[in-house]
Parts: structure tokens; C-alpha cells; sequence
């Protein structure tokens, strides 16, 4: 198995530029998200999935958009690229039982906004 | 609002010895919470889980400890090994899941 791929590695956007960061997974996850982690902190969430078609908001979703249109996917959208949006961002996914809830997250993609 | 928090940006330990690794949380409503490893240029890696109904998860040479009253769970490294060098997060929620800052931790030989 794959696990969680995320595409591309690495990018580097123009300010006002768009791009989309894409995410899959092949272990029928019902669960993924989207983090960001800025030098020297922690993740931060922007956006979560519960199950296809559904999206929650995280903790930073400002600026980001996405759409779960089936459970295998989860893409992430920048409009309009700010020099503030330069991090790495995170996939992850995950089987949600009652009592467990245990995130795989792919390599990540660093993106610089000059 | 930081809901977890790592108060420790590093510790160094010597192989062999205990590693001791904390963090605090302020919503009383999470529950369920993780560790989890990191290296650069890679993405996090799952340790060990603990839920809300239990105080205490032992895998190996990890245990992770949770104080409820206190909103604080802790994971404890027995014995240190240089390969436990890494970037340590915990994370706590139930459907989304809040990170720490991490603890960068650094086992001497």
C-alpha cells in the first residue's frame, strides 16, 4: 500500500498565483485533513473530512478551500497565494472508531510564496 | 488559542536513560490523545495512543501517561536509544486533533 500521497513535493508560487495540493489515500480511510506546519511550531489544522462530501473548518482555514468528493481524495486549493501561506502542508488520514483515532500522514509539500 | 501545548522546545538525555517528554491541554472535551514521532523532510509518524478512559498505554519502551485532573499526559522513553532522536508531538482531540509545538529530543551515546 501507498499509505498517503501527496503531490507535489515541492512548489514555488508567485503572490496572487493559485494552485491546487493534492492528496490520496488507498487505505479507505474515512477520515482526512489538512495541516500546516510553519518553521519551529507545530501543526496547525486548516481543514478536516469526515466522510466523502463533508468538510469541516480547523484552526486556520482562511485563505484555503477544499472538496471531498470521494474517500479516496482530498485536495487542498489556494486561491490567491499570500507570502503568509509559505509552509509545509500536511495530509493525513485516518479509520475513526469510538475510542481511536490514529492520523497517517503523508511526506508533505513545501510551499514558498515570494 | 494554543489548546496543546509542549513547554519543552528540546531535551538531551543520555543513552540508556529515561526520557520524559510532557504536554498540556485545556479543553476538557478531548479525548483522545497521541504521540507521535518526527524526522525531517518527513511527515509524523504514530507512537502511542491513549484514550480518555484509561491513565495509562505501555508499548514497548513507550508509555504514555494521562493525568485528567490535570490536563496533562506525558510519554516516557525506557531506556533512551540514539535512533529515539527526533521531533516529538502530541496531539489530543476526537474527530480533529490539535498539535503541540514538539520537543526536540536528543539521545547521547
Amino acid at each position: 500500500n501507498a499509505g498517503v500521497t501527496q503531490t507535489p513535493k515541492f512548489r514555488i508560487l508567485k503572490i496572487g498565483q493559485s494552485m491546487t495540493l493534492q492528496c490520496t489515500q488507498d487505505m479507505n480511510h474515512n477520515y482526512m485533513y489538512w495541516y500546516r506546519q510553519d518553521p519551529g511550531m507545530g501543526l496547525k489544522l486548516i481543514y478536516y473530512s469526515v466522510g466523502a462530501g463533508i468538510t469541516d473548518k480547523g484552526e486556520v482555514p482562511n485563505g484555503y478551500n477544499v472538496s471531498r468528493s470521494t474517500t479516496e481524495d482530498f485536495p487542498l486549493r489556494l486561491e490567491l497565494a499570500a507570502p503568509s501561506q509559505t509552509s509545509v502542508y500536511f495530509c493525513a488520514s485516518s479509520y475513526r472508531e469510538r475510542d481511536k483515532n490514529i492520523q497517517y500522514f503523508g511526506a508533505g509539500t513545501r510551499l514558498s510564496v515570494l | 488559542d494554543q489548546q496543546v501545548k509542549q513547554n519543552s522546545p528540546s531535551l538531551s538525555v543520555q543513552e540508556g536513560r529515561i526520557s520524559i517528554l510532557n504536554c498540556d491541554y485545556t479543553n476538557s472535551m478531548f479525548d483522545y490523545f497521541l504521540w507521535y514521532k518526527k524526522y525531517p523532510a518527513e511527515g509524523p509518524t504514530f507512537l502511542i495512543s491513549i484514550s480518555s478512559i484509561k491513565d495509562k498505554n505501555e508499548d514497548g519502551r513507550f508509555t504514555v501517561f494521562l493525568n485528567k485532573s490535570a490536563k496533562h499526559l506525558s510519554l516516557h522513553i525506557v531506556p533512551s536509544q540514539p535512533g529515539d532522536s527526533a521531533v516529538y508531538f502530541c496531539a489530543a482531540g476526537g474527530n480533529d486533533m490539535r498539535f503541540g509545538a514538539g520537543t526536540r529530543l536528543t539521545v547521547k551515546p
